[in-house]
């Protein structure tokens, strides 16, 4: 799986749009991107997934550029609620090899 | 629906004690992966399974040890323990054959050796 590279911590504040930026320029044509968080002491939150386009749900949305070496991470209206560690995965879709890789991802403090 | 459950939340063991971890998955999974948390790092897989055998392994020694029963459920055993497997201890269910199949984590299992 491709290794993927993140600031070590993040402020934003309250009500304002957070963006969470993530490099894997090594990433191969079969890998998804996915983005996970961990609010502390419980275990990782799944939020999204893309392949190269940009996705969004509910929770957040997921900005992929063209050449697929970079991601940014957008939750819209951060609450205080969305203080935690960001964990950008890069993982191939292929059967048999499942397995997330983290890093030590980015904490995201939200300000009041 | 019950989501991914964890037994105990926390643990206290010795060195050279074995300790034995359970996880329930979510309902409609079929596999379980789980995955060791130290203080101030992201988790690193230890393995998963599926069809009630192994079927990916992680950079960990064979005091790692699992198990999968008919019902999915699943338990993590480690032998012979040491104070460096202090840590937390996830569980993380999903269902195979999606070709994206999100991992949907358990609250996990504090681990203390002493």
């Amino acid at each position: 799986d491709a290794k993927t590279t993140q600031p070590t911590s993040m402020d934003c504040a309250e009500g304002r749009a957070a963006n969470l930026p993530c490099n894997h320029s090594t990433i191969s044509g079969n890998e998804y991107v996915y983005w996970y968080r961990q609010i502390h002491s419980q275990g990782p939150q799944y939020i999204i997934h893309g392949l190269k386009n940009n996705e969004t749900n509910e929770m957040a949305s997921l900005i992929i550029t063209e050449d697929r070496k970079s991601s940014t991470l957008i939750l819209p209206h951060a609450t205080l609620r969305d203080t935690a560690v960001y964990y950008c995965i890069v993982r191939a879709s292929n059967f048999g090899n499942e397995k997330l890789t983290f890093g030590t991802g980015t904490r995201l403090t939200i300000i009041p | 629906d019950a989501g991914v459950t964890q037994s105990p939340t926390h643990l206290i063991k010795t060195r050279g004690q074995q300790v034995t971890l359970r996880c329930s998955p979510k309902s409609g999974h079929d596999t379980v992966s789980w995955y060791q948390q130290a203080l101030g790092q992201g988790p690193q897989f230890i393995f998963q399974y599926y069809e009630e055998e192994e079927r990916q392994r992680g950079n960990f020694p064979d005091r790692f040890s699992g198990h999968q029963f008919p019902n999915y459920s699943s338990e993590l055993n480690v032998n012979a323990l040491l104070l460096g497997d202090s840590a937390l201890y996830l569980c993380a269910s999903s269902e195979r054959g999606r070709v994206y199949n999100e991992q949907f984590f358990g609250p996990g299992t504090r681990l203390t050796v002493l």
